[in-house]
């Protein structure tokens, strides 16, 4: 696809389910990144991927929350038992890399995700 | 520990009145700021990056500045397609990788 595509892009679920959130990036992009934002504020960092790997996971709050990305293009973010503190829009980016920085992230709609 | 503020939190425009969006930051080690645009129920979309003090970039009717504390948006005759809320980010650090920083945005609601 030309962009970003996140599925589901919505998600209803109740208190202590399991959610996986699927991102697939733009075709190229090696960066992959997982944000997480709560309305009225800005988009709050969980963890990036260079490839396969991880390169950064500090943003991710606890040990519930787990991100992969096996074949370094699609990635999927798992929650296990969910909490109602959990709902927010998930978002995801992929960028290529310029001058050692990410260059522009290319985001998705994101996935809305709502704890019962 | 590292910053972005953002303000104001909210600003109404009428169309062609000009304003300027403030981002302010504490972080160690800038090496770039980031400014994206948000319509509701979108994803961020990219505008600018900034590397470094005195650094000026323009976008249609958009230009963003920086200085070593802050950065700035600056609309000039805005229209009411340019109602969004608009995040600024920084990403600080040798060893931040490809974390940003963001803001809680600024939501512009210019009206005709």
């Amino acid at each position: 696809g030309a962009g970003v595509s996140q599925t589901p892009s919505n998600k209803v679920t109740e208190k202590g389910k399991y959610v996986e959130l699927r991102c697939d990036p733009i075709s190229g992009h090696t960066a992959l990144y997982w944000y997480r934002q709560s309305l009225g504020q800005g988009p709050e960092f969980l963890i990036y991927f260079q490839g396969t790997g991880a390169a950064d996971d500090s943003g991710l709050p606890n040990d519930r929350f787990f991100a992969v990305r096996p074949e370094g293009s699609v990635s999927t973010l798992k929650i296990q038992r969910t909490e109602r503190g959990d709902s927010a829009v998930y978002l995801c980016a992929s960028s290529l890399w310029d001058r050692g920085l990410p260059g522009e992230l290319f985001f998705g709609e994101g996935s809305r995700l709502t704890v019962l | 520990e590292d910053q972005v503020t953002q303000s104001p939190e909210a600003l109404r425009l009428q169309e062609g009145e000009s304003s300027s969006l403030n981002c302010s930051y504490t972080v160690s080690g800038l090496r770039g700021l980031f400014w994206y645009r948000q319509d509701p129920g979108k994803g961020p979309e990219f505008l600018f990056t900034l590397y470094s003090a005195g650094e000026e970039k323009e976008k249609e009717r958009l230009k963003a500045t920086l200085t070593k504390k802050e950065s700035f948006l600056h609309i000039t005759a805005p229209k009411p397609e340019d109602s969004a809320t608009y995040l600024c980010a920084v990403q600080a650090g040798a060893g931040s990788g490809g974390k940003l920083i963001f803001g809680q945005g600024t939501e512009l609601s210019v009206k005709p």
